[in-house]
């Protein structure tokens, strides 16, 4: 079956310090991959995903299909960065399953 | 980016009334919508997947003929609560993806609902 494990619900961090949110996945086929981040009292909105290899905001986030991972990371985060993020696999080309999230805060 | 509204943002109900929540798409057409719930301090939990002009695809454990959802036209979607309970209580979210190339779109996510039952 499809899973998307976050194992930290809560992740503090001090401004300027590197960030990692985990994410590891489950899933038999191709996955697609994707960070989705919601702002406090914004909607939900799509951060990044796997197969544009972009840097958004400062994260990155590289497809390790061997753990099958799928880490956002951020060298130096910022205080705007706080803010909760889902990590979500895409499959069968029309389904996504979404993580649990996880709540980040920077803290000054 | 493409604009998801929903309708109305908040709503309160005595139990066992029917309540009605909008998904729109404001400046793109939806080919799929997909309706999630959202729980208290846990994930997106999706209910359904509907392409415009056909019957929507529930996810297991949901109740097809408790959360009726008809996509009649590839901007509008809409999630009728039946008979609705207080354990309906909760923030249900609406996402759209339109037409575009590759095998996966862009879900785009409207700000939610927020459901009380009393």
């Amino acid at each position: 079956a499809q899973r998307v494990t976050q194992p930290e619900k809560l992740l503090s961090v001090f401004k300027g310090a590197p960030v990692e949110l985990k994410c590891n996945y489950s899933y038999s086929g191709s996955p697609e991959l994707f960070w989705y981040v919601q702002y406090s009292r914004q909607r939900l909105q799509l951060l990044l995903r796997h197969i544009s290899r972009e840097s958004i905001k400062g994260f990155t986030a590289d497809l390790n299909k061997g753990e099958t991972s799928f880490h956002l990371k951020k060298p130096f985060a910022q205080e705007e960065d706080s803010a909760m993020y889902y990590c979500a696999l895409g499959y069968n080309n029309n389904d996504m399953r979404f993580g649990a999230g996880t709540r980040l805060t920077v803290k000054p | 980016g493409a604009v998801v509204s929903q309708h109305p943002s908040r709503v309160i109900c005595k139990s066992g009334t029917s309540v009605k929540i909008e998904c729109r798409s404001l400046d793109f057409q939806a080919t799929t919508m997909f309706w999630y719930r959202q729980f208290p301090k846990k994930s997106l939990m999706l209910m359904a997947t509907s392409n415009e002009g056909s019957k929507a695809t529930y996810e297991q454990g949901v109740e097809k003929d408790k959360f009726l959802i008809n996509h009649a036209s590839l901007t509008l979607s809409t999630l009728t609560v039946t008979s609705a309970h207080p354990e309906d209580s909760s923030f249900y979210i609406c996402s759209a993806r339109g037409l575009a190339g590759g095998s996966y779109n862009e879900q785009f996510f409207g700000p939610g609902t927020r459901l009380t039952v009393l």
